[in-house]
């Protein structure tokens, strides 16, 4: 079984462009989630997605969005890039919502962001 | 924010057993305990998870604690590739990791 994938793997972008990950989660997974990740803060919980919807969210600014498909692929984007958005970006799939807390999540390699 | 303590360093010798500790004083009675790795350079990887009784698999056994306020990964026999940074999680809706023990194993 193919594991989660994640493009692009590295990306360096400009302060206020604006940029498009994708997440690819495993065959029969409904449940996608992100995490940013920087030496100062660690692992950072973005939001979840179930089913095409939205049912978590963390602690981050209006400029972090993200949407999921009906084949459950995901994109996360990030609007008016600040330089303290350079961080590695993690998808995570799992069969279950993360509500439930009886689940594993498997994680992609990340997308390296760097801001300049 | 994570709820959970653990020490930031933990340093053991190949093929012997490790014994990671986790506090997790504020654990809701229908929260699961979660274990996670992260090996340099890579995404974390789950480990182990449990709710009451001591779990076991391939990778790690899990021994929480009768009150739950605390659990142990145990890791039987570590090998190289066991150095890492390991999580420990209280439930698992936003899935909260602290700052981890950093595991190193000496050869």
């Amino acid at each position: 079984k193919a594991g989660v994938t994640q493009t692009p793997r590295y990306l360096i972008k400009t302060r206020g462009q604006q940029v498009t990950l994708s997440c690819s989660p495993i065959s029969g997974h409904r449940s996608v989630s992100w995490y940013q990740q920087t030496p100062g803060q660690g692992l950072q919980f973005l939001f979840e997605y179930f089913s095409e919807t939205q049912r978590n969210k963390g602690n981050f600014p209006g400029r972090f969005s993200g949407r999921q498909f009906s084949n459950s692929r995901s994109e996360m984007n990030v609007s008016t890039l600040e330089l303290g958005d350079s961080a590695l970006y993690l998808c995570a799939s799992s069969y279950y919502l993360l509500a439930g807390g009886r689940d594993e999540q498997f994680f992609g390699p990340g997308t390296r962001l760097t801001v300049l | 924010d994570a709820k959970t303590t653990q020490p930031n360093s933990m340093e053991s010798n190949e093929e012997e057993p490790v014994h990671l500790p986790c506090n997790h004083s504020t654990i809701s009675g229908t929260d699961y305990i979660h274990w996670y790795r992260q090996l340099p350079s890579q995404g974390p990887e789950y480990v182990i998870h449990g709710l009451t009784s001591n779990v076991n698999n391939r990778m790690a056994s899990l021994a929480i604690a009768e009150d739950r306020k605390s659990s142990t990964l145990i890791l039987h026999r570590a090998t190289l590739r066991d150095a890492a940074v390991y999580y420990c999680i209280e439930g698992a809706q936003k899935l909260v990791f602290g700052q981890g023990t950093r595991l190193t194993i000496n050869p």
